[in-house]
């Protein structure tokens, strides 16, 4: 069984609607990492949470300790928020232990 | 912003070949990291390097990869010996400590043939 779970695994948008993309885990962190990879391959740090709630321009990122489960949303997405969205947890060692990503498309 | 800075972007090796990945990490980072990424699958943990030292390394991270910071800047993985599932992104990461987010490299696409 994965530690780190995504759901889905696959999306796909009209441009303005409101995106969610869930991610559960099973073993004990230290943060939770929202992360964005694009076509090239490059990863991008979105967020980083251990607790709450964060809020960057149109993203908003929440977690929940109790559950072990986060949750991002996209708001008034757009085709260029198209790209994989990957939930990363940090183990107490540091390192970051990776989902399988959720691939979102936004259609014009 | 600060960068982290990978090179080359892309390599392709003979099987057999070693070869060395290099990553300059941001200055005040203290913790870095080696990842990679086969095609089409998760991103998966190599190893974790912390004053000048391995802290942690993954069961992939066997004898045939080694990892060195040789001038207070660079930070290499080098791969010996590379075997046709050696082809995958590998990502050098850096923060500066647990309470900081990671930043990433771009990435190197290593190919063996």
């Amino acid at each position: 069984k994965n530690e780190v779970e995504q759901s889905p695994q696959n999306l796909t948008a009209q441009e303005g609607e409101f995106i969610t993309i869930n991610c559960s885990y099973s073993v004990g962190i230290s943060a939770l990492h929202w992360l964005q990879q694009h076509p090239g391959g490059g990863i991008v740090s979105l967020f980083m949470l251990s607790s709450g709630k964060k809020k960057h321009g149109r993203l908003i990122a929440t977690i929940n300790i109790q559950e072990k489960h986060s949750s991002l949303h996209i708001t008034a997405s757009h085709p260029r928020d198209s790209a994989v969205y990957i939930c990363a947890v940090g183990a107490a060692t540091n390192k970051l232990i990776f989902g399988t990503g959720t691939l979102l498309a936004v259609q014009p | 912003e600060p960068e982290v800075t990978q090179t080359p972007s892309h390599q392709v090796t003979q099987m057999g070949q070693e070869v060395i990945l290099r990553c300059v990490p941001i200055s005040n980072h203290l913790y870095f990291y080696w990842y990679r990424q086969i095609l089409g699958q998760k991103v998966e943990f190599l190893v974790s390097f912390y004053n000048n030292e391995i802290s942690e390394k993954s069961e992939i991270f066997d004898d045939q990869f080694s990892v060195e910071r040789p001038d207070g800047s660079n930070f290499t993985l080098k791969i010996r010996s590379t075997k046709l599932e050696d082809s995958a992104m590998y990502f050098c990461a850096s923060h500066r400590d647990s309470n900081y987010g990671y930043t990433f490299g771009s990435g190197t696409r290593l190919t063996v043939v």
